[in-house]
């Protein structure tokens, strides 16, 4: 199985500029994706293909990356954002991260 | 709209079968990928399998042994039946559209296993 290892939880100040990292164990190519989960709701797609935001996804949200190590930034924050944010790669049989938890200061 | 519903007892006892079933409006799951995905308590996420646009199947190699992903088109709904569980199972279940990213999730449902 390919392992994606994220960032720890993260706490910020609406305002600020975060960074999720996601490392995976072997390439992935460009086949990452990011979701934001708040509690009780499914997840979200905001990242696909590691750098290309779905649809109605705002500007404050990017991604980058490929191969191995990504990133997912929100710049700025906002308290709405609230939320457990996961990686995920389908190059090979499909795994997720543990998830990083962003909370606020 | 795209919309995703799933449905399905919240509770089956130890070594008998899970059955959920994904109800889809506003899209024919005879295009695209539809999949089911599970979160475990404690957070983290296990791809299950999908079913295509065709028909065909790929499943997580750790579950091969027990999963099926069927669907009818007729009904626009398909299905994931999953046996010989465990209270490992324990978890809450989404259906999504998407061999990939998944774009369109359901609300997710809690099945728990236990006697």
């Amino acid at each position: 199985d390919t392992v994606l290892t994220q960032s720890p939880a993260l706490a910020v100040s609406p305002g600020e500029r975060v960074t999720i990292s996601c490392r995976a164990s072997e390439s992935v190519s460009t086949l990452m994706h990011w979701y934001q989960q708040k509690p009780g709701q499914q997840p979200k797609l905001l990242i696909y293909k590691a750098s290309n935001l779905a649809s109605g996804v705002p500007a404050r949200f990017s991604g980058s990356g490929s191969g191995t190590d990504f990133t997912f930034t929100i710049d700025p924050v906002e308290a709405d954002d609230i939320a457990t944010y996961y990686c995920h790669q389908s190059w090979n049989s499909d795994t997720f991260g543990a998830g990083t938890k962003l909370e606020l200061k | 709209e795209v919309q995703l519903q799933e449905s399905g007892p919240g509770l089956v006892k130890p070594s008998q079968s899970l059955s959920l079933t994904c109800s889809v409006t506003g899209y024919s799951i005879t295009s695209n990928y539809w999949g089911w995905i599970r979160k475990f308590p404690g957070n983290k996420m296990e791809w299950m399998g999908y079913i295509s646009y065709s028909g065909s199947t790929s499943y997580n190699p750790s579950l091969k042994s027990r999963i099926s992903i069927t669907r009818d088109t007729s009904k626009n709904q398909f299905f994931l039946q999953l046996n010989s569980v465990t209270t490992e199972d324990t978890a809450t279940y989404y259906c999504a559209r998407g061999g990939g990213p998944g774009d369109y999730w359901g609300q997710g449902v809690m099945v728990t296993v236990s006697s």
